[in-house]
């Protein structure tokens, strides 16, 4: 079955920027929506954005002017740049698989998630 | 924003016993075209990643027990675990996804009493 994997640094510094990118692995990207969610620290979660195989792509206003999310559908793969983090964008980062037939569904394969956080 | 609160936050039931919690959006997550409420339940337990319960407000995923039910419609919602299981321990989160942003309740933890 479809399994997720995300990667990446575990630790960014203030300012600058954090990247991630989750391999999709047992199915192809296409014809789907990939989504990034984060959870900081015991709290709940936040949905930062979408991208379909196209790039066609969705982000959260509250992050906006800070995120870029890619695909790169001969990878297989698509990625999380979220740039000038502070210490309020420490969390763990899912990506995950919005259900066939649109982006307006459940999120249905969800990556093992990873932490980053954010210091000098 | 849709902003989606549940109750309670947090809520103890003894096995075997049933567990009900709420959700509410600030807004109508029902769909006037298709006659769908845009909302789904996640489980998640520590340490793991949030697992699809329920979409379309009450359709069970794949592979979830049937102990687990969901009902409401338009800004009221319910997740209800008909006789609680050791296993069912965990945080539930309710989501809309009617609109962007994609927003989910605060969370509901579950625990054993």
């Amino acid at each position: 079955q479809v399994q997720l994997q995300e990667s990446g640094p575990g630790l960014v510094k203030p300012s600058e920027t954090l990247s991630l990118t989750c391999t999709v692995s047992g199915g192809s990207i296409s014809s789907y929506y990939w989504s990034w969610i984060r959870q900081p620290p015991g709290k709940g979660l936040e949905w930062i954005g979408y991208i379909y195989d196209s790039g066609s792509s969705n982000y959260n206003p509250s992050l906006k002017s800070r995120v870029t999310i890619s695909v790169d559908t001969s990878k297989n793969q698509f990625s999380l740049k979220l740039s000038s983090v502070t210490a309020a964008d420490t969390a763990v980062y899912y990506c995950a698989r919005v259900k066939a037939g649109g982006p307006r569904r459940g999120m249905d394969v969800w990556g093992q998630g990873t932490t980053v956080t954010v210091s000098s | 924003d849709i902003v989606m609160t549940q109750s309670p936050d947090s809520l103890a039931v003894s096995l075997g016993e049933r567990a009900t919690i709420n959700c509410k959006s600030s807004q109508s997550v029902l769909y006037s075209s298709n006659n769908k409420d845009y909302l789904a339940w996640y489980q998640q337990k520590p340490g793991q990643p949030p697992k699809l319960l329920i979409y379309w407000a009450s359709t069970r995923e794949s592979g979830v027990p049937d102990r687990f039910s969901a009902s409401g419609s338009g800004t009221d919602f319910t997740l209800t675990i008909s006789s609680l299981q050791a296993e069912d321990v965990a945080v539930y989160y309710c989501q809309q996804y009617y609109s962007t942003p994609y927003t989910f309740g605060q969370g509901t933890k579950l625990e054993i009493k």
